[in-house]
């Protein structure tokens, strides 16, 4: 299996922009995360999504946010407009959701700088 | 609510030497727990997990962690420290929740290996 992909895989952009990043779980997994990771906050939960549809939202920092994810192969999360302080590495995870627990795996991640 | 602990923001020792990474959670329910590799500009690696079966869990690399219900802790070893197991390491646990699981993360180790 090819793992969580996600792109891009680093992106430098100007302040002010639309940031999209995209993220394809691994086939058959019906959980998807998005997840921001920072120097000062560690990792955070963004949003959730089980089976396509948004579970938990309330990681998600501000109205510049949005994530969305029209099938079960396929996610954005789109910051507009990307300010400085978004600078940090965005991971995306899935798993599949089976009695006894479950195993996230996460994307390589995508590096972000806003300048 | 679950919430987990990793007492040790930094951990250094010396190749060959034993490694000793401390985690204690806590949660409502019966927790699934992991523990993920982060290395430097890499994404998040899947070490091993415990998920209600045996309490001492064999993972990659040749990390092990015990579960131990009394002490609610999951604590991370190795037997002999590599040069390669520098890393960001992060103790993680997720409750049932009817389809609301969520993943809570520790704020890291960072393992240090001396040559």
């Amino acid at each position: 299996d090819a793992g969580v992909i996600q792109s891009p895989r680093h992106e430098v952009t100007e302040m002010g922009q639309e940031v999209t990043l995209r993220c394809k779980p691994i086939s058959g997994h019906n959980s998807l995360f998005w997840y921001r990771q920072t120097m000062m906050r560690g990792l955070e939960l963004l949003i959730y999504f089980n089976n396509n549809v948004p579970i938990d939202d309330s990681g998600m920092p501000e109205d510049r946010f949005s994530a969305k994810m029209p099938n079960a192969s396929f996610s954005t999360l789109k910051i507009q407009p990307s300010e400085p302080r978004d600078s940090a590495v965005y991971f995306c995870a899935s798993s599949f959701d089976r009695p006894g627990g479950n195993t996230i795996y996460f994307g390589e991640g995508s590096w972000l700088t806003v300048v | 609510a679950q919430s987990v602990t990793q007492l040790d923001s930094h951990v250094s020792v010396s190749e060959g030497t034993p490694v000793l990474l401390r985690c204690n959670y806590s949660s409502s329910y019966s927790p699934s727990l992991f523990w993920y590799v982060q290395h430097p500009n890499k994404g998040l690696q899947l070490l091993l997990k415990y998920t209600s079966a045996a309490t001492l869990v064999k993972g990659i690399n040749g990390f092990e962690a015990e579960f131990k219900k009394s002490e609610t802790s999951f604590h991370l070893t190795k037997p002999s420290a590599h040069m390669s197991d520098a890393a960001e390491y992060f103790c993680v646990v997720i409750t049932p929740n009817f389809g609301n699981e969520k993943l809570t993360f520790g704020t890291g180790t960072r393992l240090t290996i001396i040559p």
